[in-house]
């Protein structure tokens, strides 16, 4: 069965450090989400992307990110200055043309320190 | 936020009875609702969803309704099996963006 694939599963780094997370989504799907679930808070909602661009983001997903698709495959969020606030677990998701089938990868937990 | 709510944070239920998970929402403007799992160590894994024009959907196991006059929705599992022990995240989606909820954690005992 198709999947989404991150990586890498686990990233410890020092506080004001650049990460970027890295997917795989779903090879011909269109639309690409991150998501975010701090430990013991609800998942939360980051961004939405679609034809090379942000189609929706929320108010979590400030200046200090960025998504981006830099060829056929990838997909990658980048935190440019992290913040201990910012170590969670961070999902990509992908979907069709059926828009709600998203298929969800198995998450990066980032650890700032 | 707060769009979405699972009131019970576990559930503990025997194995071959019927598991019933509840869900509220508070915003008309969601379409759709979606019902995942979650095992530690994985991302969330989509079970069943239903539109907001419909009322019950079965799949297998598996039922979910919805009320939209009261915003609830729910999660029926019968019967409930050991390899059901997990986390269950009751989404929903609104311009395809999706809120979920806090989760319940349901144990099936043997």
């Amino acid at each position: 069965e198709p999947e989404v694939t991150q990586t890498p599963s686990h990233q410890v780094t020092q506080m004001g450090q650049e990460v970027i997370l890295r997917c795989v989504p779903i090879s011909n799907h269109l639309y690409f989400y991150w998501y975010r679930q701090i430990l013991g808070q609800k998942v939360e909602f980051l961004v939405s992307f679609y034809n090379n661009e942000i189609s929706e983001k929320s108010e979590i997903f400030d200046d200090q990110f960025s998504v981006e698709r830099p060829d056929g495959s990838n997909f990658t969020l980048k935190i440019r200055s992290t913040k201990l606030e910012d170590s969670a677990m961070y999902f990509c998701a992908s979907s069709g043309e059926g828009r709600y089938g998203y298929t969800f990868g198995s998450g990066t937990r980032l650890t700032v320190v | 936020d707060q769009q979405v709510k699972q009131n019970s944070p576990s559930l503990s239920v025997q194995e071959g009875r019927i598991s019933i998970l509840n869900c509220d929402y508070t915003n008309s403007m969601f379409d759709y609702f979606l019902w995942y799992k979650k095992y530690p160590a994985e991302g969330p894994t989509f079970l069943i969803s239903i539109s907001s024009i419909k009322d019950k959907n079965e799949d297998g196991r598996f039922t979910v309704f919805l009320n939209k006059s009261a915003k609830h929705l729910s999660l029926h599992i019968v019967p409930s099996q050991p390899g059901d022990s997990a986390v269950y995240f009751c989404a929903a989606s609104e311009n395809y963006k999706l809120s979920f909820g806090a989760g319940t954690t349901v144990t099936v005992r043997a």
